[in-house]
């Protein structure tokens, strides 16, 4: 298996465009998480999906964004307009289930919004 | 907040066993404590979790104490594979808070 495949792995774009990032979980699990990783509030989970429904996303920041799962093998996080403090690498992970110890990390991708 | 403290880093010579320590204090009887760890530039990586008694896998051991408010880490024979920033976790549910880790050094 391939892992959890996230593209692109490098984002640059400037204050207000949409930015689009997607995740491929690994097949076979139910479970897919959204986190975002920054030097000042460390890996914060914003969002997860069970069986391509949203569960949780207590953790999403603002409207401005948004997680779809519109089938077993695909998702996207969207932030739009996009502001420099969303800056950050966002990770996408699979499990099998809930628990911590089962969940496999993407690679992640390094935005950077100028 | 993170319910964990880690010293900010550590260094190690290759061969020799890595022992990571990790403060919680206020863990509660339903929570786990986990370790992950991250190599640079790539996702957190799952490494060994327990609740009250010591574990060991093909990655580490994990030593708690009795009280439950400590824990160490143990990578038997570090390589210089095994640089990356470790993170402490205690949780009880899905949802956890990576603090800031230790970042260890394996130095050939």
């Amino acid at each position: 298996d391939a892992g959890v495949i996230q593209s692109p792995r490098h984002e640059v774009t400037e204050m207000g465009q949409e930015v689009t990032l997607r995740c491929k979980p690994i097949s076979g699990h139910d479970y897919l998480f959204w986190y975002r990783q920054t030097m000042m509030r460390g890996l914060e989970l914003l969002i997860y999906f069970n069986n391509n429904v949203p569960i949780d996303d207590s953790g999403m920041p603002e409207d401005r964004f948004s997680a779809k799962m519109p089938n077993a093998s695909f998702s996207t996080l969207k932030i739009q307009p996009s502001e420099p403090r969303d800056s950050a690498v966002y990770f996408c992970a699979s499990s099998p289930g809930l628990e911590p110890d089962t969940q496999y990390f993407g690679p992640g991708t390094r935005l950077t919004v100028l | 907040d993170a319910k964990t403290t880690q010293p900010p880093s550590m260094d190690c010579a290759e061969g020799r066993a890595a022992n990571l320590p990790c403060n919680h204090s206020t863990i509660s009887g339903n929570e786990y404590v986990y370790w992950y760890r991250q190599i640079h530039s790539q996702g957190p990586q799952y490494i060994i979790h327990g609740l009250k008694n010591n574990e060991t896998n093909e990655m580490a051991s994990l030593i708690i104490t009795e009280d439950r408010k400590s824990s160490t880490l143990i990578l038997p024979h570090a390589t210089l594979r095994d640089t990356a920033v470790y993170y402490c976790i205690v949780t009880g549910t899905y949802k956890y808070i990576f603090g800031t880790g230790t970042r260890l050094k394996v130095l050939a």
